[in-house]
């Protein structure tokens, strides 16, 4: 089966701090995308990010599809940043999708 | 309202009971499916379902069942309710049609069994 590895497990930031999330693949993964959960439980989608770069306000995601990673950058964090960031891909083009592990994110005031 | 309805938002309830968690949606999607989130753990798919005659088993399907009774709305089942069911549950729809497979999810029901 596909493959969904995210580093680190967890991430505590002052806020005003930039940040780095990784998500690395294998192989057969298409359709990247992320999502952030918020403390109140609830999946907001951030980016569909199957190749390329996107930005979205203070956050931004990378996909290198050759390499079989994906980053995303927050910058200038804010408290409301916290929560839990997944990455998820599918393993054909629409399929269903696999969820990493997640990266527990804290940003302290 | 919500693109993607869950309902009950919460619940608990006793082992050996029977109970249905429910989805609905209003982005006219076609595919739509059920994750369980369980801590430590992440997101695992339940069943998916990608038309109203279409219902596929994820990674996790047994003890449970689904219905998709419309386009809208696709239902999950746990016919005998038993602790380690006791999990927070996703409802997600999709559509590729337009070339975008991003998912969107619903606020989630939390399922407490007793």
């Amino acid at each position: 089966g596909i493959q969904v590895e995210q580093s680190p497990p967890d991430l505590i930031l002052q806020e005003g701090a930039n940040s780095t999330l990784r998500c690395n693949f294998s192989d057969s993964v298409n359709n990247l995308q992320w999502f952030h959960q918020n403390p109140w439980g609830q999946l907001i989608n951030l980016f569909y990010i199957p190749s390329g770069t996107k930005q979205n306000g203070r956050l931004s995601a990378t996909t290198v599809a050759t390499e079989r990673y994906s980053l995303l950058y927050i910058s200038s964090s804010q408290t409301t940043d916290s929560g839990v960031y997944f990455c998820a891909g599918s393993e054909n083009q629409g399929g269903k999708l696999i969820f990493g592990q997640g990266t527990e994110l804290s940003v302290k005031p | 309202d919500a693109d993607v309805t869950q309902t009950p938002r919460n619940r608990i309830t006793k082992t050996g009971k029977r109970i249905m968690l429910e989805c609905s949606q209003t982005k006219g999607h076609d595919r739509m499916y059920w994750y369980r989130q369980d801590p430590g753990l992440g997101l695992r798919l339940i069943y998916y379902s990608f038309d109203v005659k279409d219902i596929n088993k994820g990674e996790i399907s047994d003890g449970y069942s689904v219905s998709r009774q419309a386009q809208a709305k696709f239902s999950l089942s746990l016919e005998s309710a038993i602790p380690n069911q006791t999990a927070l549950y996703f409802c997600a729809t999709s559509d590729p049609k337009q070339g975008n497979y991003g998912y969107t999810f619903g606020s989630g029901t939390r399922l407490t069994v007793v």
